[in-house]
């Protein structure tokens, strides 16, 4: 199985500064990672897939980048609509996984 | 608009079964590549089964065994049948749906998702 290993756990930044997150494969997972968002009580939603691909409706400030082991999630500048917790997800082998989570909050 | 809507949740004993339902709108469940993914308590995001528009069913080692993913394409649902369930399996159950692409007239699932429903929670307590 790929283990997926976000850093940092928690990252307190303030509105309108650049948020820069990790997400890190055990083992290669290729081009085949994807980003989701998660406000509280809501479900998740995509923001990336393949990397660096932004999913329909997202805002051009998220972009992502990173292939085989090591991935970046970078908001260029951080809105208030944007604090809440990130997943990263490989899809390159089953199982299927996702990274353990970072908590983006206000500073 | 594609809209998904899980129910069955609720509370179970050790060892009980239980039957999750992913009701979808806006498209066919027999054409995309439906998932469930459940988070418990506090915690991530943990994929738990796939099921293939070609029928093909894949598990988490962690409820291969004890959960069947299924498909009614008359009601256009998805369900997760539950045995041998363990408070380890206590979590909100999200449907979640990989719309796949097709090339050379195969279609393939992408294994990322573009949408999911809000959710079911099932608790195993005693």
């Amino acid at each position: 199985e790929i283990v997926m290993t976000q850093s940092p756990a928690t990252l307190s930044v303030s509105p309108g500064e650049r948020a820069t997150l990790s997400c890190r494969a055990s083992q290669s997972a290729g081009s085949f990672l994807a980003w989701y968002q998660q406000k509280p009580g809501q479900a998740p939603r995509v923001l990336i897939y393949s990397a660096s691909t932004r999913a329909t409706g997202i805002p051009a400030r998220f972009s992502g980048s990173g292939s085989e082991t090591d991935f970046t999630l970078t908001i260029s500048s951080l809105q208030s609509e944007d604090f809440a917790v990130y997943y990263c997800q490989q899809y390159n082998d089953w199982p299927l996984t996702f990274g353990g989570g970072t908590k983006v909050e206000i500073k | 608009e594609v809209q998904l809507v899980e129910s069955g949740g609720g509370l179970v004993q050790p060892g009980g079964s239980l039957r999750l339902s992913c009701a979808a709108s806006g498209f066919t469940v027999s054409s995309d590549y439906m998932n469930w993914v459940r988070q418990a308590p506090g915690k991530g995001l943990e994929w738990v089964s796939a099921l293939y528009s070609d029928g093909r069913t894949f598990y988490a080692d962690s409820v291969k065994g004890r959960f069947t993913i299924s498909r009614d394409k008359a009601k256009n649902t998805v369900s997760l049948q539950m045995n041998s369930l363990r408070p380890e399996d206590t979590a909100l159950y999200y449907c979640a749906r990989d719309k796949g692409y097709c090339g050379n007239g195969v279609c393939y699932g992408y294994n990322w998702f573009d949408s999911w429903g809000q959710g079911t929670l099932v608790t195993v307590s005693s």
